[in-house]
Protein backbone atom coordinates (compact mmCIF):
# COMPACT_ATOMS: atom_id res chain seq x y z
CA UNK A 1 0.00 0.00 0.00
CA UNK A 2 1.04 3.17 -0.62
CA UNK A 3 2.69 5.60 1.88
CA UNK A 4 4.05 8.86 2.49
CA UNK A 5 8.21 8.83 3.65
CA UNK A 6 9.91 11.44 5.71
CA UNK A 7 13.71 11.55 6.22
CA UNK A 8 15.43 11.61 8.18
CA UNK A 9 13.67 10.42 11.64
CA UNK A 10 15.03 12.77 13.92
CA UNK A 11 17.53 15.14 13.65
CA UNK A 12 20.12 16.83 15.93
CA UNK A 13 20.46 20.61 15.34
CA UNK A 14 22.14 23.83 16.88
CA UNK A 15 20.06 27.05 17.03
CA UNK A 16 20.73 29.32 14.30
CA UNK A 17 21.45 26.26 11.77
CA UNK A 18 19.19 25.46 8.67
CA UNK A 19 17.45 22.19 8.58
CA UNK A 20 15.86 20.65 5.80
CA UNK A 21 13.13 18.09 5.87
CA UNK A 22 12.59 15.59 3.62
CA UNK A 23 9.04 14.32 2.29
CA UNK A 24 8.40 11.74 -0.69
CA UNK A 25 3.98 12.21 -0.87
CA UNK A 26 2.13 9.47 -2.20
CA UNK A 27 2.94 9.43 -6.25
CA UNK A 28 -0.58 10.14 -7.49
CA UNK A 29 -1.62 12.73 -4.61
CA UNK A 30 -1.92 16.13 -5.66
CA UNK A 31 -2.38 17.92 -2.42
CA UNK A 32 0.80 18.31 0.21
CA UNK A 33 0.90 19.73 3.70
CA UNK A 34 3.53 20.05 6.44
CA UNK A 35 2.06 19.47 10.58
CA UNK A 36 4.01 20.05 13.35
CA UNK A 37 3.45 18.64 17.05
CA UNK A 38 5.15 20.35 20.01
CA UNK A 39 6.12 17.34 22.18
CA UNK A 40 2.57 16.85 24.33
CA UNK A 41 0.62 19.17 22.26
CA UNK A 42 -1.67 18.61 19.88
CA UNK A 43 -0.93 18.69 16.09
CA UNK A 44 -0.97 22.04 14.17
CA UNK A 45 -1.22 22.80 10.56
CA UNK A 46 2.05 24.85 9.20
CA UNK A 47 1.40 24.73 4.95
CA UNK A 48 -0.66 23.14 2.07
CA UNK A 49 0.83 22.58 -1.52
CA UNK A 50 -0.69 22.43 -4.39
CA UNK A 51 0.40 22.83 -8.36
CA UNK A 52 3.44 24.08 -6.78
CA UNK A 53 2.82 27.28 -4.99
CA UNK A 54 1.36 27.41 -1.45
CA UNK A 55 -2.32 27.63 -1.19
CA UNK A 56 -2.45 28.30 2.55
CA UNK A 57 -0.13 28.97 5.50
CA UNK A 58 -0.74 29.62 9.49
CA UNK A 59 0.45 32.00 11.39
CA UNK A 60 3.50 30.03 12.32
CA UNK A 61 4.75 29.58 8.86
CA UNK A 62 6.87 32.74 9.08
CA UNK A 63 9.51 34.09 6.85
CA UNK A 64 12.30 31.37 8.31
CA UNK A 65 9.95 28.67 7.08
CA UNK A 66 9.55 27.74 2.88
CA UNK A 67 8.43 25.11 1.14
CA UNK A 68 9.34 22.94 -2.14
CA UNK A 69 8.47 20.32 -4.37
CA UNK A 70 12.38 20.36 -6.29
CA UNK A 71 11.43 17.42 -8.70
CA UNK A 72 8.36 14.97 -9.13
CA UNK A 73 8.55 13.13 -5.97
CA UNK A 74 9.77 15.31 -3.35
CA UNK A 75 8.15 17.83 -0.80
CA UNK A 76 10.79 19.39 1.34
CA UNK A 77 10.29 22.39 3.97
CA UNK A 78 13.24 24.13 5.57
CA UNK A 79 13.93 25.97 8.43
CA UNK A 80 16.21 28.59 7.83
CA UNK A 81 17.52 29.48 11.29
CA UNK A 82 16.48 27.01 13.54
CA UNK A 83 15.11 28.62 17.23
CA UNK A 84 15.14 26.48 20.38
CA UNK A 85 11.09 26.25 20.15
CA UNK A 86 11.09 24.90 16.62
CA UNK A 87 11.85 21.70 18.30
CA UNK A 88 8.88 19.17 17.31
CA UNK A 89 7.69 16.24 15.43
CA UNK A 90 6.95 17.30 11.83
CA UNK A 91 4.54 15.79 9.98
CA UNK A 92 4.42 15.84 6.15
CA UNK A 93 0.98 14.53 4.55
CA UNK A 94 -0.77 14.37 1.53
CA UNK A 95 -4.43 14.02 0.12
CA UNK A 96 -6.31 13.90 -3.82
CA UNK A 97 -5.46 10.96 -5.73
CA UNK A 98 -5.12 12.31 -9.22
CA UNK A 99 -7.96 9.76 -9.89
CA UNK A 100 -10.26 10.36 -6.96
CA UNK A 101 -9.80 13.80 -6.54
CA UNK A 102 -12.87 14.25 -4.79
CA UNK A 103 -11.32 11.72 -1.59
CA UNK A 104 -10.15 14.10 1.03
CA UNK A 105 -8.21 12.25 3.54
CA UNK A 106 -4.78 13.23 4.59
CA UNK A 107 -2.27 10.83 4.65
CA UNK A 108 0.34 11.07 7.28
CA UNK A 109 4.15 10.20 7.25
CA UNK A 110 6.19 9.30 10.09
CA UNK A 111 7.27 12.70 11.00
CA UNK A 112 10.83 13.69 11.54
CA UNK A 113 11.72 14.66 15.15
CA UNK A 114 13.55 17.90 15.17
CA UNK A 115 15.74 18.61 18.24
CA UNK A 116 17.08 22.29 18.46
CA UNK A 117 20.15 22.90 20.73
CA UNK B 1 -12.60 29.65 20.86
CA UNK B 2 -11.59 25.67 20.38
CA UNK B 3 -12.70 24.53 16.59
CA UNK B 4 -12.26 20.88 17.40
CA UNK B 5 -13.03 19.76 21.47
CA UNK B 6 -11.82 16.41 23.00
CA UNK B 7 -13.11 16.37 26.56
CA UNK B 8 -11.55 12.96 27.67
CA UNK B 9 -7.81 13.66 28.30
CA UNK B 10 -7.44 9.89 28.96
CA UNK B 11 -9.68 6.68 28.89
CA UNK B 12 -9.66 3.44 30.32
CA UNK B 13 -11.44 0.14 29.01
CA UNK B 14 -11.25 -3.21 29.18
CA UNK B 15 -9.85 -5.34 26.75
CA UNK B 16 -13.05 -6.74 24.52
CA UNK B 17 -15.12 -3.99 25.64
CA UNK B 18 -16.82 -0.97 23.39
CA UNK B 19 -15.14 2.84 23.92
CA UNK B 20 -16.63 5.67 23.20
CA UNK B 21 -14.12 8.95 22.24
CA UNK B 22 -15.62 12.02 22.50
CA UNK B 23 -15.43 15.07 20.06
CA UNK B 24 -17.14 18.36 19.33
CA UNK B 25 -16.77 20.58 16.61
CA UNK B 26 -17.30 23.82 15.54
CA UNK B 27 -17.86 25.63 12.39
CA UNK B 28 -20.19 27.86 10.25
CA UNK B 29 -19.17 26.30 6.85
CA UNK B 30 -22.16 23.51 5.35
CA UNK B 31 -18.96 21.74 3.73
CA UNK B 32 -16.61 19.84 6.21
CA UNK B 33 -14.97 16.64 6.60
CA UNK B 34 -14.30 15.05 9.77
CA UNK B 35 -11.33 12.71 10.59
CA UNK B 36 -10.00 10.40 13.66
CA UNK B 37 -6.36 9.69 13.74
CA UNK B 38 -4.51 7.48 15.85
CA UNK B 39 -1.16 7.92 17.55
CA UNK B 40 0.85 5.12 19.18
CA UNK B 41 3.55 6.06 21.44
CA UNK B 42 5.88 5.55 18.23
CA UNK B 43 4.48 8.41 17.25
CA UNK B 44 3.12 8.65 13.41
CA UNK B 45 -0.80 9.28 12.73
CA UNK B 46 -2.28 6.58 11.45
CA UNK B 47 -5.84 7.47 9.41
CA UNK B 48 -8.17 5.46 11.53
CA UNK B 49 -12.14 7.26 9.88
CA UNK B 50 -13.46 10.25 7.96
CA UNK B 51 -16.94 11.82 7.63
CA UNK B 52 -18.30 14.21 5.26
CA UNK B 53 -20.56 16.90 6.17
CA UNK B 54 -23.26 15.68 3.60
CA UNK B 55 -22.81 12.12 4.38
CA UNK B 56 -26.27 10.53 5.32
CA UNK B 57 -24.94 7.44 7.53
CA UNK B 58 -22.24 7.64 9.74
CA UNK B 59 -19.03 6.20 8.72
CA UNK B 60 -17.72 2.70 9.62
CA UNK B 61 -14.18 0.93 8.96
CA UNK B 62 -13.63 -2.26 10.62
CA UNK B 63 -14.13 -2.25 14.23
CA UNK B 64 -13.87 1.66 14.14
CA UNK B 65 -17.70 3.74 13.52
CA UNK B 66 -18.26 7.50 13.59
CA UNK B 67 -21.32 8.51 15.69
CA UNK B 68 -21.88 11.90 13.57
CA UNK B 69 -24.47 13.86 15.14
CA UNK B 70 -24.88 17.14 12.98
CA UNK B 71 -27.29 19.05 15.22
CA UNK B 72 -25.07 18.80 17.72
CA UNK B 73 -21.90 18.93 16.29
CA UNK B 74 -20.69 15.61 17.75
CA UNK B 75 -18.41 13.27 16.00
CA UNK B 76 -17.59 10.50 18.44
CA UNK B 77 -15.39 7.92 18.00
CA UNK B 78 -16.50 4.53 18.67
CA UNK B 79 -14.03 1.33 18.98
CA UNK B 80 -15.65 -2.26 19.36
CA UNK B 81 -14.02 -5.09 21.20
CA UNK B 82 -11.16 -3.11 22.61
CA UNK B 83 -7.62 -4.76 21.91
CA UNK B 84 -4.02 -4.23 23.59
CA UNK B 85 -2.57 -2.59 20.66
CA UNK B 86 -5.97 0.08 20.54
CA UNK B 87 -3.70 1.67 23.73
CA UNK B 88 -2.86 4.91 22.07
CA UNK B 89 -3.46 8.60 21.46
CA UNK B 90 -6.76 9.40 18.85
CA UNK B 91 -7.34 12.90 17.74
CA UNK B 92 -10.25 14.26 16.04
CA UNK B 93 -9.97 16.64 13.40
CA UNK B 94 -11.70 18.66 11.21
CA UNK B 95 -11.10 19.72 7.56
CA UNK B 96 -11.65 23.59 7.35
CA UNK B 97 -11.42 25.61 3.82
CA UNK B 98 -9.98 24.31 1.01
CA UNK B 99 -11.60 24.26 -2.84
CA UNK B 100 -14.13 21.47 -3.43
CA UNK B 101 -12.98 19.56 -0.07
CA UNK B 102 -9.73 19.65 -0.90
CA UNK B 103 -6.31 21.51 0.16
CA UNK B 104 -8.36 22.54 3.74
CA UNK B 105 -6.29 22.52 6.47
CA UNK B 106 -7.01 19.81 9.36
CA UNK B 107 -7.81 21.54 12.56
CA UNK B 108 -7.19 18.95 15.63
CA UNK B 109 -8.31 18.43 18.63
CA UNK B 110 -5.94 17.93 22.04
CA UNK B 111 -6.69 14.44 21.68
CA UNK B 112 -7.36 11.44 24.31
CA UNK B 113 -5.15 9.21 25.67
CA UNK B 114 -7.00 5.37 25.54
CA UNK B 115 -5.58 2.38 27.73
CA UNK B 116 -6.95 -0.92 26.97
CA UNK B 117 -6.62 -2.92 30.07
CA UNK B 118 -6.19 -6.75 30.17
Amino acid sequence: EPEVTQTPSHQVTQMGQEVILRCVPISNHLYFYWYRQILGQKVEFLVSFYNNEISEKSEIFDDQFSVERPDGSNFTLKIRSTKLEDSAMYFCASSAPRDRVREETQYFGPGTRLLVL
Amino acid sequence: AQKITQTQPGMFVQEKEAVTLDCTYDTSDPSYGLFWYKQPSSGEMIFLIYQGSYDQQNATEGRYSLNFQKARKSANLVISASQLGDSAMYFCAMREGGADNQGGKLIFGQGTELSVKP
